[in-house]
């Protein structure tokens, strides 16, 4: 079936350093794909997408990277600030329009 | 403009019960999608309606059941409720449709004791 999973569950950082979260996704027929950002006690917010025929977009801070060769998504923050502190989903959405969040990653930003 | 909401933000319900939760889309946003969140499963899609019609449907049993209305609100039902029920139920709305840029409400959280 279709899975799209988080290499790591928590990512611990520094204050101003960069962030590099990853994300595997198992259906070549995806053809768009989103990160999402959850704080506590808040639904998902979207970050930044990118689509299949792309293999990098940058959004403010923020730069997504696809591998569509090994199948692999990657949200890059920079300069992580406390702010950025959240657990990160990537999505795809597969070819029944539905979209299938990974299990997703806690990001801790130390000061 | 305002975000979508959701009501109400926490409900404690027992076994065998039935819950209705709402959901109100950004405005003039004509897509609402509806999703279970756990920390088991994750994010799981349950449906997504479009100017009042399902338009597509998760893998969830028949217990599970929403509906949208022609000002594009929208409720979902959990009849016969189970402990496994007990859940964040997130909602999100789009412009046109489909599941890109959803923008997500806060959530309700249920819990089934």
């Amino acid at each position: 079936g279709e899975s799209v999973g988080l290499h790591l569950p928590t990512l611990s950082v520094q204050e101003g350093d960069n962030s590099i979260i990853n994300c595997a996704y198992s259906n070549s027929a995806s053809d768009y794909f989103i990160w999402y950002k959850q704080e506590s006690g808040k639904g998902p917010q979207f970050i930044i997408d990118i689509r299949s025929n792309m293999d990098k977009r940058q959004g403010q801070r923020v730069t997504v990277l696809l591998n569509k060769t090994v199948k692999h998504l990657s949200l890059q923050i920079a300069a992580t600030q406390p702010g950025d502190s959240a657990v990160y989903f990537c999505a795809e959405t597969g070819a029944t329009n539905k979209l299938i969040f990974g299990t997703g990653t806690l990001l801790a930003v130390q000061p | 403009k305002a975000g979508v909401t959701q009501t109400p933000r926490y409900l404690i319900k027992t076994r065998g019960q039935q819950v209705t939760l709402s959901c109100s889309p950004i405005s003039g946003h004509r897509s609402v999608s509806w999703y279970q969140q756990t920390p088991g499963q994750g994010l799981q899609f349950l449906f997504e309606y479009f100017s009042e019609t399902q338009r597509n449907k998760g893998n969830f049993p028949g217990r599970f059941s929403g509906r949208q209305f022609s000002n594009s609100r929208s409720e979902m039902n959990v009849s016969t409720l189970e402990l496994g029920d007990s859940a964040l139920y997130l909602c999100a709305s789009s412009l046109e449709g489909g599941q890109e840029k959803l923008f997500f409400g806060s959530g309700t959280q249920l819990s089934v004791l």
